[in-house]
């Protein structure tokens, strides 16, 4: 069964550095998302994207955040200058048809130290 | 700033009993989903309901979407040790971009 695959799983950076998410969503998947769980909260909407532009994103994507689709299968989220309130699981999903039906990745633990 | 409301927060029941979670909001959504989450894992999708009243079945999982499609309810028949988990219901707003609950913590002992 398909699946959305995510890497690294566990990412350690310092305060100031810059990281990148890597995802791969489902071959057929048109519609993409980040989602990001800080420990023990809800998991929270960060950016959809589909055509290749930014649909929708929330009020925590800010400058700091950009999102990428560099080639036919990866979709990235880089953060530019990371602070340590930006440790949590992120999580990439994709979705055929851009309603709710939404398939998520194991999730990427980002560590800020 | 629209919520889903889940309750109970946590439940703890034995093998073979059956028991309800709820999904509530003031808002009305376009599709609701449920998952359920392992600790430090993703999501993982059990259903979508669409229309208001729909009722979906997944063994022994029951998802009913309310005639207002403002809440949702899951019901699990003869709880098993395996449907020990966090059930998460997720309202879509527009274009996918999906509001979650805390979640619902399910403790089932043999």
């Amino acid at each position: 069964e398909p699946e959305v695959t995510q890497t690294p799983s566990h990412q350690v950076t310092q305060m100031g550095q810059e990281v990148i998410l890597r995802c791969v969503p489902i071959s057929n998947h048109l519609y993409f998302y980040w989602y990001r769980q800080i420990l023990g909260q809800k998991v929270e909407f960060l950016v959809s994207f589909y055509n290749n532009e930014i649909s929708e994103k929330s009020e925590i994507f800010d400058d700091q955040f950009s999102v990428e689709r560099p080639d036919g299968s990866n979709f990235t989220l880089k953060i530019r200058s990371t602070k340590l309130e930006d440790s949590a699981m992120y999580f990439c999903a994709s979705s055929r048809r851009g309603l709710g039906e939404q398939y998520f990745g194991p999730g990427t633990r980002l560590t800020v130290t | 700033t629209q919520l889903l409301e889940q309750s109970p927060q946590f439940l703890s029941i034995q093998e073979g009993e059956n028991l309800t979670v709820y999904c509530n909001s003031s808002s009305v959504f376009s599709s609701l989903q449920w998952y359920r989450q392992e600790p430090g894992e993703g999501p993982v999708l059990l259903v979508t309901v669409v229309t208001g009243g729909e009722v979906k079945k997944l063994k022994r999982l029951t998802f009913q979407f309310g005639d207002a499609r403002k809440d949702s309810s899951l019901h699990i028949t003869a709880a098993q040790p395996g449907d020990t988990g966090l059930y998460l219901c997720a309202g879509d707003r527009s274009q996918g971009n999906l509001i979650f609950g805390k979640g619902t913590k399910l403790s089932v002992k043999p």
